[in-house]
């Protein structure tokens, strides 16, 4: 365990269902971060929240919905997802934007198939 | 082209050999990471370096600022260290945040 961890690790889903993703973590971090790892393509950046708040929403499809209730919890939301939106998606944290000694801690993720 | 450019792609090599993997970057930073991706997707943080050199046992981080690069050694290779390897970059643009390399596949063999 890295100290961010993420439910469910796997999930499948058809294009009509509403599910959630969840992400806790008890560092300390005041960071937390979604990203999407897509088959054969770097990691993308989805949302950044800064001390509770939404700072980057880096072009993503309103069929994905952030929500960070607290410093240690953050949720995506997906509804009426499409095929091509499976992939695995991972959460992080960081102090500061990963500028402290820390970096970045990173989730194992949550491995998506859209049916 | 991407910010941030790996190579190789992928690397096969035996156990015991020395391994380098490479980064080169096209953009002002404030650290750059090593990150380790086993099957299953989690992402353990290797190094994060903003200059210099760092070493973790068999592991050793350089960066070059003025050449925009970065290299990856592993010593004494061993299966264990398959994985996928990733650069990424901490810059500024709105939020602090990371951009990734694609990733650099490596399969040592017995």
């Amino acid at each position: 365990e890295t100290g961010v961890t993420q439910t469910p690790r796997h999930l499948v889903m058809g294009m009509t269902n509403k599910k959630s993703l969840k992400c806790e973590q008890h560092l300390g971090h005041n960071a937390m971060y979604w990203y999407k790892q897509s088959a054969k393509k770097p990691l993308e950046l989805m949302f950044v929240y800064s001390l509770e708040e939404r700072v980057e929403n880096n072009s993503v499809p309103s069929r994905f919905s952030p929500e960070c209730p607290n410093s240690s919890h953050l949720f995506l939301h997906l509804h009426t997802l499409q095929p091509e939106d499976s992939a695995l998606y991972l959460c992080a944290s960081s102090q500061d934007g990963g500028r402290q000694g820390g970096g970045y801690t990173f989730g194992s993720g949550t491995r998506l198939t859209v049916v | 082209k991407n910010e941030v450019e790996q190579s190789p792609q992928n690397l096969t090599a035996q156990e015991g050999e020395f391994i380098t993997i490479n980064c080169s970057y096209s953009v002002g930073i404030s650290a750059l990471h090593w990150l380790q991706q086993h099957p299953g997707g989690g992402i353990v943080s290797l190094f994060m370096l903003s200059s210099g050199k760092k070493k973790h046992g068999r592991l050793i981080a350089t960066i070059n600022i003025q050449e925009k690069h970065s290299s990856l050694h592993i010593t004494a290779s061993h299966p264990r260290d398959s994985a996928v390897y990733i650069c990424a970059v901490s810059i500024r643009r709105g939020a602090q945040k990371l951009v990734f390399g694609q990733g650099t596949r490596l399969t040592i063999n017995p």
